[in-house]
């Protein structure tokens, strides 16, 4: 059974760092691409990049490029969403999903991560 | 970037009844449109991709329709479990993007 399971609720100050993860099993990490997808407090889903594990080819939609840093660890797994001075405006939930096949629909999707950045 | 307009914004319906979703994207995206289902507190769920394709495990009441630039998502009969909020997403471009979303709510 393909897996897709993220790290616990973060509560950051702003200015500060984080790192969440995503760890997949189930399936050949390395075979599959993995996005990120942001869904702010009651609002709609944004796709924010997309990794692929077995080379760490990233890409970034552009509202998140220089925003965000997307990596993968192989050996263990895992891919990571990071900032390095986390603003408010970040507070939302953030999920990763993986790619179906050739094409860019999410097949599977793990449990989400909700970041809440506050003072 | 394309932009993927979603309508109605909320949909009363009664459980039963046939829930017909619009999504509109604003230049063609062929057929690389898939929709998905989100409940509260829940990840979305891949219900369609490829504009009428099923996902795995995604029963027949719900089909999906169109290409280019208008499609459809269709509940035949609304079930309890079928009342959330519903995206279609695009990804005909390299830069995908989500519909605003559509909520079904019992009316």
């Amino acid at each position: 059974e393909v897996q897709l399971v993220q790290s616990g609720a973060e509560v950051k100050k702003p200015g500060e760092s984080l790192k969440i993860s995503c760890k997949g099993s189930g399936y050949s990490f390395t075979s599959y691409w993995i996005g990120w997808v942001r869904q702010m407090p009651g609002k709609g889903l944004e796709w924010m990049g997309i990794i692929y594990p077995g080379d760490s080819d990233t890409r970034y939609s552009p509202s998140f490029q220089g925003q965000v840093t997307i990596s993968a660890d192989k050996s263990i797994s895992t891919a990571y969403l990071q900032w390095s001075s986390l603003k408010a405006s970040d507070t939302a939930v953030y999920y990763c999903a993986r790619r179906g096949g050739s094409s860019d629909y999410w097949t599977h999707w793990g449990q989400g991560t909700l970041v809440t950045v506050s003072s | 970037e394309i932009v993927l307009t979603q309508s109605p914004g909320t949909l009363s319906l009664s459980p039963g009844e046939r829930a017909t979703l619009s999504c509109r994207a604003s230049q063609s995206v062929s057929s690389f449109l898939a929709w998905y289902q989100q409940k509260p507190g829940q990840a979305p769920r891949l219900l369609i991709y490829g504009s009428s394709s099923r996902a795995t495990g995604i029963p027949d009441k719900f089909s999906g329709s169109g290409s280019g630039t208008d499609f459809t998502l269709t509940i035949s009969r609304l079930e309890p479990e079928d009342f959330a909020v519903y995206y279609c997403q695009q990804y005909a471009k390299s830069r995908q993007t989500f519909g605003g979303g559509t909520k079904v709510e019992i009316k």
